[in-house]
């Protein structure tokens, strides 16, 4: 079974750095792109960011450039998001999800909330 | 980008009834392998997204055959022929043959 369960989100201020894990199994993690995408409370889905199964391509929402990182360990089947001078605007909650793009995002996790504030 | 427009962006639907979902892209979704990558999900309450229709018109296994996917190019639709108490929630289309991916806005379905 394929599961996907992300971890650490929390309260932080603003201009803080927060570091999201979504820990997969159930399949050949190191095989597929992976996604994170995240939803302000009350809002719509939104794209964040995506890296292919090798992790030598990253991609990203221009509205995160320069401050998120993703990357991943496929020996841990662990995907991250590193993120970095965060703001209000950053506060949602972030799924991590597999292959949004080509197999139209099959699998998601719970999500982790990250609410920026001071 | 493709911007992707739903509507309408609330239906309440009686118990029994069809409802159907528009989507519609600002650009052709039609990627340079042949594939059209036009997906839809649902988000019940306090729930994370499913996915229920993948590449326009293949329903995801476990999903009840009263959803089907429709459309080509730039229009699609989703319809529930049928609405019954648990397809309540917010409705979302997704692109992913344009760069960058995209959703559309939502549409909450909700009982009369």
């Amino acid at each position: 079974e394929v599961q996907l369960v992300e971890s650490g989100g929390g309260l932080v201020q603003p201009g803080g750095s927060l570091t999201l894990s979504c820990a997969a199994s159930g399949f050949t993690f190191r095989s597929y792109w992976m996604h994170w995408v995240r939803q302000a409370p009350g809002k719509g889905l939104v794209w964040v960011s995506r890296i292919n199964g090798d992790g030598s391509t990253t991609n990203y929402a221009d509205s995160v450039k320069g401050r998120f990182t993703i990357s991943r360990d496929n020996a841990e089947n662990t995907l991250y998001l590193q993120m970095n001078s965060l703001r209000a605007e950053d506060t949602a909650l972030y799924y991590c999800v597999r292959d949004l793009q080509w197999l139209g995002g099959d699998y998601w996790g719970q999500g982790t909330l990250v609410t920026v504030s001071s | 980008d493709a911007v992707m427009t739903q509507s309408p962006l609330s239906l309440p639907v009686t118990l029994g009834q069809p409802a159907s979902i528009s989507c519609r892209s600002s650009q052709s979704l039609v990627h340079s392998d042949g594939n059209t990558y036009l997906n839809w999900f649902q988000q019940r309450p306090g729930q994370s997204p499913r996915r229920l229709i993948y590449k326009v018109s293949n329903r995801d296994s476990g999903v009840p055959d009263r959803f089907s996917g429709s459309g080509s190019g730039t229009d699609f639709t989703l319809k529930i022929s049928r609405v019954e108490a648990e397809d309540v929630g917010i409705y979302y289309c997704m692109q992913g043959t344009v760069w960058p991916p995209g959703f559309g806005q939502g549409t909450k379905v909700e009982i009369k």
